[in-house]
């Protein structure tokens, strides 16, 4: 089925340790975001590209890096992780940036 | 600041009462406004796009209405099927600002 796949859907790391999220489209969208759910504070944007080789920072960036090397993938590291990073992390699409967003499954990540 | 604040955080009904949730926004020079459903442990789920003042859209118990302040999801008659977290947003410089959601639970 065409859609958004985010990779891995489940992990838990220790303070300090560092990881990289996996976020692949087959829809050829040019747009990709990156964002994190907390209870009580709905969507946060991290980082978004507006295509390949492109990256740019969202509402909530800090203690995360981006890379767009392919239009169908968008990574989201995390270099060194803290138990604030501890969200469910959405990854989505969208042709223009204006409408057809199509959002991934999601990854729950713990810090300990 | 462009903003986008829903209400209530949570809403509890019995099955049959009919009810609304609010989504209100302070955007310059609307492009959309948007309403997804949210399972728990799933991603948003689109339900709808409106774009113009007096717009209106359906689907099964759902009603989407839209003015120039705000937008309002009615649903009818809900069913416990229906429980969910309800997102709206608005896309800002092609990207989507959401507000923070309603949670609606549905008693049989």
């Amino acid at each position: 089925n065409a859609g958004v796949t985010q990779t891995p859907k489940f992990r838990v790391l220790k303070t300090g340790q560092s990881m990289t999220l996996l976020c692949a489209q087959d829809m050829n969208h040019e747009y990709m975001y990156w964002y994190r759910q907390d209870p009580g504070m709905g969507l946060r944007l991290i980082h978004y590209s507006v295509g390949e080789g492109t990256t740019a920072k969202g509402e909530v960036p800090d203690g995360y890096n981006v890379s767009r090397l392919k239009k169908q993938n968008f990574l989201l590291g995390l270099e060194s992780a803290a138990p604030s990073q501890t969200s469910v992390y959405f990854c989505a699409s969208s042709p223009t940036g204006d409408y057809g967003y199509t959002f991934g499954s999601g990854t729950r990540l713990t810090v300990v | 600041e462009d903003q986008v604040t829903q209400s209530p955080e949570a809403l509890r009904l019995q099955e049959g009462e009919s009810s609304s949730l609010n989504c209100s926004y302070t955007v310059s020079g609307l492009r959309g406004l948007f309403w997804y459903r949210q399972d728990p442990g799933k991603g948003p789920e689109f339900l709808f796009t409106l774009y113009s003042a007096g717009e209106e859209k359906e689907k099964e118990r759902l009603k989407a209405t839209l003015t120039k302040k705000e937008s309002f999801l009615h649903i009818t008659a809900p069913k416990p099927e229906d429980s969910a977290t309800y997102l709206c947003a608005v896309p800002v410089d092609y990207k989507l600002s959401f507000g923070a959601g309603t949670t609606v639970t549905v008693r049989a």
